[in-house]
């Protein structure tokens, strides 16, 4: 079967550094997602990764071990803002998205 | 403002009704998707779209139907509702299947079925 995991929540302080993992096993793979949903809203996109290797966003970065099914979103300099569900998905052999549950981020002051 | 709008908003619907959930675009996308999310789950594709013309079973589809008459529109319908039905519906669209093409997604619509 195929399957996304993530800690399902973390918590971090105003001003810090925070890294999200997600594995993943997959029937093939084309691709690697990550998206922002607070609360009550809908997710929207943060970054893709395809390659191994870091990207680089501003104030996120993502990384990407295609031999490991490994991946991490890391979050500088935390704002209140960032409080919010970070969501892995994969893009499998179908080209279809399978979705991680996502790790709810506290940010506290 | 381009972007993806989904109605109702949210809907309280007693079982066995039949109740279609829209789903409208304005960015030409040529792909199209409707999930539904959980808590405690991840999203779960229910049908998709790649083209006008044209629609495919995602995980849990029983239950749903969709059609894809034109770019723009991609209505979900539950033909007789169920309590397990009760979920937030997302609808998303993105320029093509495949490549970087992020999806784009709609504000949602939270339907709870009695």
């Amino acid at each position: 079967g195929q399957n996304i995991d993530q800690p399902t929540e973390m918590t971090a302080t105003e001003g810090a550094i925070v890294q999200i993992n997600c594995t993943y096993q997959t029937s093939g793979f084309n691709g690697l997602f990550w998206y922002q949903q607070h609360a009550g809203e809908a997710p929207t996109f943060l970054s893709y990764n395809v390659l191994d290797g870091l990207e680089e966003k501003g104030r996120f970065s993502s990384f990407l071990s295609r031999s490991k099914g490994y991946s991490y979103l890391l979050l500088k300099e935390l704002q209140m803002k960032d409080s919010a569900s970070y969501l892995c998905a994969v893009r499998d052999s179908n080209y279809q998205l399978i979705w991680g549950a996502g790790t709810k981020l506290i940010i506290k002051p | 403002i381009a972007g993806i709008t989904q109605a109702p908003t949210s809907q309280i619907l007693a079982a066995g009704r039949r109740m279609t959930l829209r789903c409208t675009q304005d960015m030409r996308h040529n792909a199209m998707y409707w999930y539904r999310q959980d808590l405690g789950l991840g999203l779960r594709l229910i049908h998709y779209s790649n083209t006008a013309g044209t629609t495919g079973k995602g995980e849990v589809p029983d239950g749903y139907s969709v059609s894809r008459a034109n770019t723009d529109d991609f209505p979900l319908t539950l033909a007789s509702a169920v309590p397990s039905q009760t979920s937030v519906y997302f609808c998303a669209s993105s320029e093509e299947t495949g490549g970087n093409q992020p999806q784009h997604f709609g504000d949602g619509t939270r339907l709870s079925i009695l």
